[in-house]
């Protein structure tokens, strides 16, 4: 069964600082996609980056990078020079084929940045 | 206007009313979806149009009816809903190629937060 796991519900990051938020996932299936998404408190979904199953390099956004290992079966979001405006809640999701594909999401980890 | 939009943005409603959720997208897709957000769960997806059929009903009770006139539009009917109803209805677009791909990215509207009174 296809599952994604987020076990830090909550992370409190100095601003300018970085931060690592984790991501585990669990599939069989050697094609996957894996998406990091942000939400601010308004409600809307935020598409932040991209990483492929077969991809050899780390995705990588600006200030935002994917650490992808992939044995491990992770896929940490890590922000860079945290801003004030970083403060949300971020979804790791993965998109699979179950026979039709389908977008997974974890429970979500809630940032919060300090002036 | 870009992007995928929902109205109405907020929306109260007692048990025996009767509603319909908006989206639309701007974004050329043909692939829409409708997620509920619950407090303390996690993402829920309720229903997949693409192509402008329905592909996906993961079990959502029938007092919720989806409508995909057009691959620009898709509504959310509500009907004699109930209090544990009550969430953020979360919009999305992708665009699918024939067969699927892994890397399709979902876009997502603003949601709708409802209260069910």
């Amino acid at each position: 069964a296809q599952k994604i796991t987020q076990t830090q519900p909550g992370m409190f990051v100095q601003e300018k600082e970085a931060v690592t938020l984790d991501c585990t996932y669990d599939t069989s299936d050697p094609s996957y996609g894996l998406f990091w998404y942000k939400q601010p408190s308004s409600g809307e979904m935020i598409f932040l980056i991209y990483q492929g199953s077969y991809d050899q390099q780390n995705a990588t956004e600006g200030r935002y990078s994917l650490n992808f290992q992939k044995a491990r079966k992770s896929a940490n979001l890590v922000i860079s020079a945290s801003q004030l405006g970083d403060s949300a809640m971020y979804f790791c999701a993965m998109r699979v084929d179950t026979g039709g594909f389908k977008t997974i999401f974890g429970a979500g980890t809630r940032l919060f940045v300090k002036a | 206007e870009t992007g995928v939009t929902q109205t109405p943005r907020h929306l109260v409603m007692g048990m025996t009313n009767k509603k319909s959720l908006k989206c639309e997208q701007h974004l050329g897709h043909n692939a829409m979806y409708w997620y509920k957000q619950s407090a303390k769960k996690p993402l829920e997806l309720m229903f997949v149009y693409n192509f402008k059929e329905q592909t996906e009903n993961n079990s959502v009770p029938s007092r919720f009816s989806p409508e995909c006139p057009n691959s620009s539009h898709l509504f959310l009917h509500l009907h004699t809903l109930q209090p544990e109803d009550s969430a953020l209805y979360l919009c999305a677009s992708s665009q699918e190629l024939a067969g699927g791909r892994v890397q399709e990215t979902q876009y997502f509207g603003p949601g709708t937060r409802l209260l069910v009174l």
